[in-house]
């Protein structure tokens, strides 16, 4: 049971450059949410979902693009990386108003 | 708009002492809170859910009470020990389905 699965792990890019951030989770869970985590500023919500072909922006969506085309899998496309998006981007998974799952963490530079 | 304050300094307490971490809100009547921890380099781990109609919840040696007049919940380590040190983490429901607000986390460091 692999819970959630995010890669890659880390990944350095330069400015202009897109890529997408893959998370995968294998609970059958219909809500799945991304996050990033800076220095003092805690965990913000980025984009989420509750279910296969529903998303909604969260707290700080700007810069970032995401579908969810099956229940298990939820990529996160940073468009045209920017410096400040740089950080660490956490997935999570869960069921309704129970407890969510992380996983842990990509670790992101913009040069 | 909902906002969540923790304890921004780092703790620092002696092995076996009571840790007691803070978590504020305002604006803001949820039907829950959650507690999660938080290793160096690792995701968030749940510990603790507590109902606005609980008083005080216990997990081993966490305790976790839940004011809502107050609006603040307090989380409780008993017999602290180093192992655990981390980052703690409380969490509300910003609506139906899951979608969660965190605050920026509190740092506890035991000392043997």
């Amino acid at each position: 049971n692999a819970g959630v699965t995010q890669t890659p792990k880390f990944q350095v890019l330069k400015t202009g450059q897109s890529m997408t951030l893959q998370c995968a989770q294998d609970m059958n869970h219909e809500y799945m949410s991304w996050y990033r985590q800076d220095p003092g500023m805690g965990l913000r919500l980025i984009h989420y979902s509750v279910g296969a072909g529903i998303t909604d922006q969260g707290e700080v969506p700007n810069g970032y693009n995401v579908s969810r085309s099956t229940t298990e899998d939820f990529p996160l496309r940073l468009l045209s990386a920017a410096p400040s998006q740089t950080s660490v981007y956490f997935c999570a998974s869960g069921r309704g108003n129970q407890p969510q799952h992380f996983g842990d963490g990509t670790r992101l530079s913009i040069l | 708009s909902q906002k969540i304050e923790q304890n921004s300094e780092a703790l620092n307490i002696q092995e076996g002492k009571t840790a007691t971490l803070t978590c504020n809100y305002t604006n803001y009547s949820p039907a829950y809170l959650q507690w999660y921890r938080q290793d160096p380099g690792r995701g968030p781990v749940f510990l603790l859910l507590i109902r606005e109609n609980e008083k005080e919840k216990r997990k081993e040696r966490l305790k976790v009470t839940f004011d809502t007049t107050l609006k603040q919940s307090l989380f409780h380590i008993t017999a602290s020990q180093p192992a655990d040190s981390a980052t703690y983490l409380c969490a509300l429901p910003y609506n139906q389905g899951g979608k969660l607000i965190f605050g920026q986390g509190t740092e506890l460091s035991v000392k043997p």
